[in-house]
């Protein structure tokens, strides 16, 4: 089944604990970003990467670290989580840059608890 | 840098009535422009999107339009029923950059 998929899907953590969000895809999308949703800000890009070892800043960085050393992984990194991190937090890829591969697959959404 | 504002934030409609949700963006070299549905506990959904080079674009109940001169474009369902009721997301990007902007969601309410 083509999907995406985040681990976990539920973290409570205490500040400044290291923690690492994994993204997952299995349909061969070229294209890959990091969202967090908060109540009445809607959905915010945090990190966007167009290919392997390409990645860029969306609106909303500070506080994250990303990778993509294989095509399919896009794991999120917060080194040193504070409570205003907490959020829901969605991983997207897309096909490609143009057409139908436009569309954005959301993955299930992790749900982030910073105490 | 973009920004894309979504009004109104709440909408609550009678079942089999329209619903109607307006945005607005900033970057006049955004051209492309998709919807997103988000039902409880659920993912974002891609229900319909459009490009700067048509104004109009309709697939069943759902119509989306585009005013490229004023920068603002709506999304329009009809005959509404239960199952429309959701938070919709608007956003605003270039095609070809992976950059996108959302706004800040509509939480639409069908009553029977």
């Amino acid at each position: 089944e083509a999907q995406v998929t985040q681990n976990p899907r539920y973290l409570i953590t205490v500040t400044g604990k290291k923690l690492t969000v994994t993204c997952s895809q299995n349909m061969n999308h070229e294209y890959m970003s990091w969202y967090r949703q908060d109540p009445g800000l809607g959905l915010r890009q945090i990190y966007y990467s167009m290919n392997v070892e390409v990645t860029d800043k969306g609106d909303v960085p500070e506080g994250y670290k990303v990778s993509r050393k294989e095509k399919r992984n896009f794991p999120l990194i917060l080194e040193s989580p504070s409570p205003n991190q907490t959020s829901l937090y969605f991983c997207a890829s897309s096909l490609s840059r143009s057409g139908r591969g436009h569309e954005q697959f959301f993955g299930p959404g992790t749900r982030l608890t910073v105490l | 840098g973009e920004n894309v504002e979504q009004h109104p934030s709440t909408l609550s409609v009678q079942e089999g009535d329209s619903a109607v949700i307006k945005c607005t963006y900033s970057d006049s070299a955004s051209n492309y422009f998709p919807w997103y549905k988000q039902e409880l506990g659920k993912r974002p959904q891609l229900i319909i999107d459009i490009r700067s080079n048509v104004g109009e674009k309709k697939d069943q109940r759902i119509a989306v339009t585009l005013n490229k001169t004023a920068k603002h474009f709506s999304l329009h369902i009809t005959e509404t029923q239960p199952e429309d009721s959701a938070v919709y997301f608007c956003a605003a990007s270039i095609v070809g950059a992976q950059k996108l902007v959302f706004g800040q969601g509509t939480r639409l309410t069908i009553n029977p």
